[in-house]
């Protein structure tokens, strides 16, 4: 079992760019969060997919979305990067939605210059 | 806007030292507490997931209780090692089922 595995590693971007991440879940899980970790700070929620639906949401604009697949891969989208979305996004897998854990990957991490 | 503190920001102990921290959450909506345990340029690791008042959890020398009326969690080493050097986060989960951390305790243990 290869666990929650993301990619890129990592990725240099410009200030207007479009980002795309990719995280594929752990085997059997069928939700996949996401999250922004900035610096000094904890993991902040963008946004939960089950069933290929978004599910919840946190406090972030428009300019992030996402997608999940029927294989339960998803995929961040970041329009328009700011230099303050540079940080580190990772993905979360579980199975069905509370009360269990959630196996993260390694992150993508970002750079917006 | 859901809080959660944990303290201290960071902690230097000597190998064998056991130490604690705390995490300090909304005490309304709980639907459970997380407790990760997170290596540098490694992937987050779960501890532990704590639905219930009074629950203590224990994995090897590593354990964990929660006091969900007052609204924190405490987690505790024993016998800390090298190998126990991380940054530990916890996260609450609320009826909504995102996970909301707190920025995290990082361990450091000198041999």
């Amino acid at each position: 079992d290869a666990g929650v595995t993301q990619s890129p590693t990592h990725l240099i971007k410009t200030r207007g760019q479009q980002v795309t991440l990719r995280c594929s879940p752990k085997s059997g899980h069928d939700t996949v969060s996401w999250y922004q970790q900035a610096l000094g700070q904890g993991p902040q929620f963008i946004f939960q997919y089950y069933e290929e639906e978004e599910r919840q949401r946190g406090n972030f604009p428009d300019r992030f979305s996402g997608h999940q697949f029927p294989n339960y891969s998803s995929e961040l989208n970041v329009n328009a990067l700011l230099l303050g979305d540079s940080a580190l996004y990772l993905c979360a897998s579980s199975f069905g939605q509370g009360n269990y854990e959630q196996y993260f990957g390694p992150g993508t991490r970002l750079t917006v210059t | 806007i859901l809080n959660v503190e944990q303290s201290p920001q960071s902690l230097h102990v000597q190998e064998g030292d056991s130490t604690n921290f705390t995490c300090s959450f909304p005490s309304s909506n709980f639907y459970a507490l997380h407790w990760y345990r997170w290596e540098t340029a490694k992937s987050p690791e779960a501890l532990f997931v704590m639905t219930l008042n009074g629950d203590e959890k224990k994995k090897g020398r590593i354990s964990a209780t929660l006091n969900t009326k007052e609204g924190y969690s405490y987690l505790y080493i024993k016998g800390s090692q090298p190998e126990d050097s991380a940054t530990y986060l916890c996260a609450f989960e609320g009826s909504q089922g995102n996970l909301i951390f707190g920025k995290g305790t990082k361990l450091s243990v000198k041999p």
